[in-house]
């Protein structure tokens, strides 16, 4: 099974860089990603790593070490409207059938302030 | 807009009753996840289904049943409904049934079991 640990809430103030972390344990991987989430929204992608490193986009980054089952998502220059949930999702094995179930951690609460 | 479309938005209905959602993928995407997230646990995977085919079941209870049809739409029935159904139902959509594929969300629908 999978099991998945992030942060329940965070506070960061407008401007600044915040890390937000996701640890995993899981009996097979393929790949892990991030979303984000406004309150009532849909969740929307923002990052995918499936290899160990860093994965840059403009003010999001994304970094995965798949020995340590850790990865953390960093967002820079920090916006109010980036006041959101972030969801950790890790892909599992193939179920058999051809499928690679997504299973997402219970979200970060992320507040930007003034 | 994901490109993902999820109807009714809204649905208030009463216990025991039986509802259906419905969730339209994005143009060209075979496979339609079904998730449902409520307040204390988070993202749960339901089912998965490709091209027409179920591939996976995750936490889904035998009152739901979901259908996927030949224009690739996807129905979610729900059954003698309790109050703990109350949730955000989301489906999502990617193109096939890869590792690496990113799955696009809808909007969801808001049930309401009273």
């Amino acid at each position: 099974g999978q099991n998945i640990d992030q942060p329940t809430e965070m506070t960061a103030t407008e401007g600044a860089i915040v890390q937000i972390n996701c640890t995993y344990q899981t009996s097979g991987f393929n790949g892990l990603f991030w979303y984000q989430q406004h309150a009532g929204e849909a969740p929307t992608f923002l990052s995918y790593n499936v290899l160990d490193g860093l994965e840059e986009k403009g003010r999001f980054s994304s970094f995965l070490s798949r020995s340590k089952g850790y990865s953390y998502l960093l967002l820079k220059e920090l916006q109010m409207k980036d006041s959101a949930s972030y969801l950790c999702a890790v892909r599992g094995p193939n179920s058999g059938a051809g499928s690679y179930q997504l299973t997402f951690g219970k979200g970060t609460k992320l507040s930007v302030i003034p | 807009d994901s490109g993902v479309t999820q109807t009714p938005k809204h649905l208030i209905t009463a216990t025991g009753q039986r509802v259906t959602l419905r969730c339209s993928p994005r143009s060209g995407d075979l496979s339609v996840y079904w998730y449902q997230q409520s307040l204390d646990q988070g993202l749960q995977f339901l089912i998965h289904y490709y091209n027409g085919e179920e591939r996976a079941k995750g936490n889904i209870l035998e009152r739901f049943s979901a259908q996927q049809f030949p224009d690739l739409h996807s129905e979610l029935n729900l059954s003698s409904l309790e109050l703990g159904d109350s949730a955000l139902y989301f489906c999502a959509s990617s193109v096939g049934r890869g590792a690496g594929e990113t799955q696009y969300f809808g909007p969801g629908t808001r049930l309401l079991v009273l």
